[in-house]
């Protein structure tokens, strides 16, 4: 079946670092790769998504690209922010039986300090 | 901009007591969801809806019901509460297939305490 194996967390970094979160799946069909995320008390917001290999995703600074050639999908950012401490989730949606099953990995929380 | 509510953003309830959590979209979606997420777990779906009155199992349909009588309203029901119940319940809707390219909208959360 399709999976989604995030890195673990929590990730500290100081503000302005760079942020690299690491994503590979696996699924039978063709997904569609996102990324979302979820602040502290709310539910999940899409931040980003590409649909076919060699798309890039890009959102609020954030950006990941579709890389086939080994099933991965990172999430990077080239300065972040405290605003950006939330939890991440990556996740694919494939065709499986007749409709579209969305696999969310198990999220990676990150921590921004000043 | 889709909105997602869901009726309750903190609920306890009691052993064996029969829940419903409920919501509702405003943008004439078809599909609608239930996940549970948990710690270490991520999101879990239930069940999902593809249309009125239809109803599909998810990865961990038991000791869950839905009900959807309204294209906009989507029920989860307890039938008889348990503690391994206790958990945070993220509702969704999307525009296309179970999200196809465009993603899927999700509302605040329940999080619900069984005692």
């Amino acid at each position: 079946g399709d999976s989604v194996t995030q890195m673990e967390g929590p990730v500290t970094l100081s503000e302005e670092a760079f942020l690299t979160i690491n994503c590979t799946y696996t699924a039978t069909g063709y997904p569609s790769l996102f990324w979302y995320v979820q602040y502290p008390g709310e539910g999940l917001q899409l931040l980003l998504k590409a649909t076919k290999a060699d798309d890039k995703g890009s959102n609020k600074g954030f950006e990941a690209t579709y890389r086939k050639e080994t099933t991965s999908f990172h999430l990077e950012k080239g300065s972040v922010q405290v605003s950006d401490s939330a939890v991440y989730f990556c996740a694919l949606s494939d065709a499986n039986g007749g409709y579209q099953k969305v696999t969310f990995g198990t999220g990676t929380k990150l921590q921004v300090i000043p | 901009d889709v909105k997602v509510t869901q009726s309750s953003r903190y609920l306890v309830k009691r052993t064996g007591e029969k829940v419903f959590l409920e919501c509702v979209q405003d943008m004439d979606h078809e599909n609608m969801f239930w996940y549970r997420q948990d710690p270490g777990l991520g999101l879990r779906l239930i069940y999902f809806s593809y249309d009125v009155k239809m109803k599909e199992k998810g990865d961990i349909p038991e000791g869950y019901s839905v009900s959807r009588e309204k294209k906009e309203r989507f029920s989860l029901i307890l039938e008889s509460a348990s503690t391994n119940q206790t958990s945070m319940y993220l509702c969704a809707s999307s525009l296309d297939g179970a999200s196809g390219g465009q993603g899927q909208y999700f509302g605040p959360g329940t999080r619900l305490t069984v005692t």
